[in-house]
């Protein structure tokens, strides 16, 4: 049974420090969604890729906030320097990609980052 | 912009009850509405999901009915079960971009 992972599954850090989240998608998909999960604001799509290349990262705060696919099998989303108010649990979800018919998107077990 | 409206935001039901989660959305190009459950401290998990070229789909208790022209689609449970239990949502999405706007969730509880 095929699953995105995503690692760590919990980060606690102090505010203004680094914080790197790893995600390595269904083998095969083509297209990784990062998305952002809060009481307040629910599902926020912040960044996705397909065949590792950008596509939309309007949803993604550009100062603080980057998205890199280093390579097929892995997408990270990186915050420096983090904030409280970033606290929040942060899922990977991969696709075939449209092109393919590949509507579905699988989603990770997700990172519950927590900012103090 | 896009955008995904949902209601209720939340739904108590009598366990054997039916529960109907409905959901609008703005776009007119969405072309594919998938249903998301999530249980607590879980991931999302696709449950159904339907195309434009489609006005109904089941699958055993679940169902999902899509009206293009009002731009609306449901979720219809039938014979809820306490295992039922989760917040819902539902999504939009355009075949040229695969990215999906979601609705604010629907906090369903079936009681025993």
């Amino acid at each position: 049974d095929a699953r995105v992972t995503q690692t760590p599954r919990h980060k606690v850090t102090e505010m203004g420090q680094e914080v790197t989240m790893r995600c390595q998608p269904i083998l095969g998909h083509n297209t990784v969604f990062w998305y952002r999960q809060t009481m307040m604001q629910g599902l926020e799509l912040l960044a996705y890729f397909r065949n590792r290349a950008p596509l939309d990262d309007s949803g993604m705060p550009k100062d603080r906030f980057s998205a890199e696919m280093p390579d097929a099998t892995l997408a990270t989303l990186k915050i420096q320097p983090s904030e409280p108010r970033d606290s929040a649990v942060y899922f990977c979800a991969s696709a075939l990609g449209p092109g393919q018919g590949g509507y579905e998107q699988y989603f990770g077990p997700g990172t519950r980052l927590t900012v103090t | 912009g896009e955008n995904v409206e949902q209601h209720p935001s939340t739904l108590s039901v009598q366990e054997g009850d039916s529960a109907v989660i409905k959901c609008t959305y703005s776009d007119s190009a969405s072309n594919y509405f998938p249903w998301y459950k999530q249980e607590l401290g879980k991931r999302p998990q696709l449950i159904i999901d339907i195309r434009s070229n489609v006005g109904e789909k089941k699958d055993q208790r679940i169902a999902v009915t899509l009206n293009k022209t009002a731009k609306h689609f449901s979720l219809h449970i039938t014979e809820t079960q306490p295992e039922d239990s989760a917040v819902y949502f539902c999504a939009a999405s355009k075949s040229n971009t695969g990215k999906l706007i979601f609705g604010q969730g629907t906090t369903l509880q079936v009681k025993p």
